[in-house]
């Protein structure tokens, strides 16, 4: 059973490009939630996707936007890095919005330079 | 708005003694709590969840917590450490009422384990 996947699992930006991050939820599981954990301190939560509408957000800018597909994965996508976006960004995963717990993948470092 | 604060961003134990990790919330509705480990370059691993029903929690490899409402407190322990505890552990608040999906974090404790 194959549990949350994340890909790639380090990149290397530089300010202003875009990146895109990549999910895959553990098997059985249909919400996705993106946590953004700079060094040194707690997860932060960026939004859930649930039924591919984002159905929550936290206190995050636009430019970090986001898509969830029919199979249930999800991708994250930050325009305009900036260096402060350099951060472990965790995929989490749940069955349904209101679910827990959550299992977390192994996560995508983000280096911006 | 919902958080957590964990005192002592760091804790040093030696094997075979106590572990206790430190977690005061805020909520203003009945809260949802979580500990999560994380070791390094990995995601976080629940060890234990709060949710309203005994508050005597007991979790993975050997820890419990218990929720005390008249201190706002859910503080992790584990009665004899074990090299394979060092890790740094993350205290979390949600809202029953929204989601139990959306967390708020605190800023971790890391536990060394001194042989």
């Amino acid at each position: 059973d194959a549990g949350v996947t994340q890909s790639p699992t380090h990149l290397i930006k530089t300010r202003g490009q875009q990146v895109t991050l990549r999910c895959s939820p553990k098997s059985g599981h249909d919400t996705v939630s993106w946590y953004q954990q700079a060094l040194g301190q707690g997860p932060q939560f960026i939004f859930q996707y649930y039924e591919e509408e984002e159905r929550q957000r936290g206190n995050f800018p636009d430019r970090f936007s986001g898509h969830q597909f029919p199979n249930y994965s999800s991708e994250l996508n930050v325009n305009a890095l900036l260096l402060g976006d350099s951060a472990l960004y965790l995929c989490a995963s749940s069955w349904g919005v209101a679910s827990s717990p959550l299992h977390f993948g192994n996560g995508t470092r983000l280096t911006v330079t | 708005a919902q958080s957590v604060t964990q005192l002592g961003s760091h804790v040093s134990v030696s094997e075979g003694a106590l572990v206790l990790l430190r977690c005061n919330y805020s909520s203003s509705v009945p809260p949802y709590l979580f500990w999560y480990v994380q070791y390094p370059n990995q995601g976080l691993q629940l060890l234990l969840k709060y949710t309203s029903a005994a508050t005597l929690v007991k979790g993975i490899n050997g820890f419990e917590a218990e929720f005390k409402k008249s201190e706002t407190s859910f503080h992790l322990t584990k009665p004899s450490a074990h090299m394979s505890d060092a890790a740094e552990y993350f205290c979390a608040v949600s809202d029953q009422e929204t989601s139990g999906s959306r967390l708020t974090f605190g800023e971790g404790t890391q536990l060394t384990v001194n042989p």
